[in-house]
């Protein structure tokens, strides 16, 4: 079965602390690893996917990057608007479609 | 235009009592999902269908019964509402079933009193 823990569960930064998101997986044959923004009372928004290790992704001060067990989303300089829940989800290769999602982590940026 | 939309957006209800979720897609995607958010914000698959057809039925109770009229559309039809119904649901839709992203709409908050 598909697993993935994010951590931490909640991170606390000020305005410009430049800091890092964790996902840990176990998945049969991963067939991407997505990462979405979730804004209260709103869908998750997806950001990027992910299909192997060593691969980047970047979007204004986000970066993901992948390994063979773990994705890292880092934030560079981080502005109040990127305050949001960050959902990891990844598709295995006999999932059918679906994402199991991680629990999320909920980022709390200060000015 | 809104690309994944469902209604009703909130819904309260009283225990014992039927309700339906609907959703529309259109973005053209073949393969449309229901989800289930926890009050932990937990979000787990509940249903996917891929062309009207159903490809994935997690371990859901039987009072929960989609319908797929059309690959545009995927409605979610709730009997017997239970306390524990309660939640947010999200529809969800994608290109290609085994390789894309999804793309979710704004979600159902569902409160059974």
């Amino acid at each position: 079965e598909d697993q993935v823990t994010q951590s931490p569960e909640a991170l606390r930064l000020q305005e410009g602390e430049s800091s890092s998101l964790n996902c840990s997986y176990t998945v049969s044959g991963l067939r991407g690893l997505f990462w979405y923004r979730q804004d209260p009372g709103k869908g998750p928004e997806f950001l990027f996917t992910l299909y192997s290790a060593g691969e980047e992704k970047e979007k204004e001060r986000l970066k993901a990057t992948l390994t063979k067990k773990e994705s890292f989303l880092h934030i560079t300089a981080p502005k109040p608007e990127d305050s949001a829940t960050y959902l990891c989800a990844v598709r295995g290769g006999t999932s059918y479609g679906k994402l199991t999602f991680g629990q999320g982590t909920i980022l709390t940026v200060h000015p | 235009d809104t690309a994944v939309s469902q209604t009703p957006k909130y819904l309260v209800t009283q225990m014992g009592n039927d309700k339906s979720i609907k959703c529309e897609q259109n973005l053209g995607h073949d393969t449309m999902y229901w989800y289930k958010q926890d009050s932990k914000k937990f979000l787990k698959i509940m249903f996917s269908y891929n062309n009207k057809e159903l490809i994935i039925n997690e371990t859901v109770p039987n009072r929960f019964s989609p319908k797929s009229p059309d690959k545009a559309h995927l409605n979610l039809h709730i009997n017997s509402l239970e306390l524990g119904d309660s939640a947010v649901y999200f529809c969800a839709s994608s290109q290609d079933s085994m390789t894309m992203g999804a793309f979710f709409g704004q979600g159902t908050r569902l409160t059974v009193v």
